[in-house]
């Protein structure tokens, strides 16, 4: 099982550059979750697919920030244009929609805006 | 709004001491709650998970225990070694929701 993969790792752009984010899920997980981790904040939901649906996306900031899911496989979180205090970790998370199964977390991409 | 609080912040212990490590939640109407491992530059490992009618889970060294009623969760680390050492995480289910506390960092000194 490979988990989620997540990609780039690290990120360093310049303010007012478009940064997409991308995720593969675990293969069999139905439900996929962005989330954002800073220090100030800690760990906050951003958006949650069920199905490739966007079911909640009231944690998404910005309008700069949109969220896609073409397939079951593959992710992106898009944020455009990017500012500072867009600067943190950004992990996605895939879950089997089974009971009390765990999610299952990518290593995150760290994201520094200039 | 469900808030979770972990306590304390951080941590730090001689090799071989047990490790007692706190978190309390607001709104009992949970599904269940996790507990999760954060290493530097890493994303969460789940260690142990207990589902909302049980009242403690063991895995290994790690035991956590949950008293729903009183919104609290109790993760035990027995004969704490320095691979322990790592930011703990606990999340509170709802729905589909995982609220989270801002963790508690801890250190295993050899």
């Amino acid at each position: 099982d490979a988990g989620v993969i997540q990609s780039p790792r690290h990120e360093v752009t310049e303010m007012g550059q478009e940064v997409t984010l991308r995720c593969k899920p675990i293969s069999g997980h139905n439900s996929l979750f962005w989330y954002r981790q800073t220090m100030m904040r800690g760990l906050e939901l951003l958006i949650y697919f069920n199905n490739n649906v966007p079911i909640d996306d009231s944690g998404m900031p910005e309008d700069r920030f949109s969220a896609k899911m073409p397939n079951a496989s593959f992710s992106t979180l898009k944020i455009q244009p990017s500012e500072p205090r867009d600067s943190a970790v950004y992990f996605c998370a895939s879950f089997s929609g089974v009971g009390n199964q765990p999610q299952h977390f990518g290593d995150g991409t760290r994201l520094s805006i200039l | 709004k469900q808030e979770v609080t972990q306590i304390p912040a951080a941590l730090s212990v001689p090799e071989g001491e047990n490790l007692v490590l706190n978190c309390s939640f607001t709104d009992s109407a949970i599904y269940n709650l996790q507990w999760f491992r954060q290493d530097p530059g890493k994303g969460l490992t789940s260690l142990l998970l207990i589902q909302s009618s049980q009242r403690e889970q063991t895995s290994g060294r790690l035991n956590a225990s949950l008293d729903k009623s009183s919104g609290r969760s109790t993760l035990y680390i027995a004969a704490s070694q320095p691979g322990d050492s790592a930011t703990y995480l606990c999340a509170v289910r709802r729905d589909y929701k995982l609220s989270f506390g801002a963790g508690t960092t801890v250190t295993v000194r050899a």
